[in-house]
């Protein structure tokens, strides 16, 4: 089954630690995205990246990282210096940048404390 | 102003009914305009995409498109318990990478 895979579901964190979001797809997709959801908000867009090795801050990219090494693999880094890191974060792929529809993985649900 | 903005729900249609969910966007050069629908706790599933003025049909659903007046919409029609979800109106520039999201219109279908 092609899809998009994030893991973990939920997690809980203390504040000041760094927390990573694993994010796969087996879609064979050059564009991946991730995307935080806040409750009654639309999606804000963190970061996106079109091909390998190459990525471009979103418009709230303060306080996060990503990489991309792998075609398959994105994972978001929710750093200490994230003002306000608990959220729903989801992560998307589609088949180029400008191939516009976007496909979400299931998400995961970051809760720090 | 917002770059996408939806009629504020909730929106509670009985069974078997036509819901209607309006979206107006701010960037006159838009070329790409989707509908996602969300349950709760859920991520978001793409339902419909439209690029070209006028309607496009799938199933109950209905995009309708009218870029000189910067608004698409969708209708479901006989709507059904399922239906029940917020629906997210996206919507991509011309000269950007990036889809604008809408805050989402909740829609209760009542049986």
């Amino acid at each position: 089954d092609g899809g998009i895979t994030q893991s973990p579901k939920y997690l809980f964190r203390k504040e000041g630690q760094n927390v990573t979001l694993s994010c796969e797809q087996n879609l064979n997709h050059d564009a991946m995205y991730w995307y935080r959801q806040d409750p009654g908000q639309g999606l804000r867009l963190i970061y996106y990246s079109q091909i390998v090795n190459d990525f471009q801050k979103g418009d709230i990219a303060e306080g996060y990282s990503v990489s991309r090494e792998k075609k398959e693999s994105f994972p978001l880094t929710v750093t200490s210096a994230q003002k306000n890191p608990t959220a729903f974060y989801l992560c998307a792929s589609s088949i180029k940048v400008r191939d516009y529809e976007q496909y979400f993985g299931p998400g995961t649900r970051l809760t720090v404390t | 102003q917002k770059e996408v903005e939806q009629n504020s729900g909730p929106l509670s249609v009985p069974e078997g009914a036509i819901a209607s969910l309006n979206c107006t966007y701010s960037d006159r050069v838009s070329q790409s305009f989707f509908w996602y629908r969300q349950y709760s706790g859920k991520s978001p599933e793409l339902i419909m995409s439209i690029y070209s003025n006028g309607d496009k049909e799938d199933g109950r659903f209905t995009a309708q498109l009218n870029k000189a007046s910067q608004y698409v919409s969708l209708l479901i029609r006989d709507s059904q318990p399922s239906d029940s979800a917020t629906y997210l109106c996206a919507v991509n520039g011309a000269n950007d990478y990036k889809l604008s999201f809408g805050a989402g219109t909740t829609v209760t279908v009542r049986a």
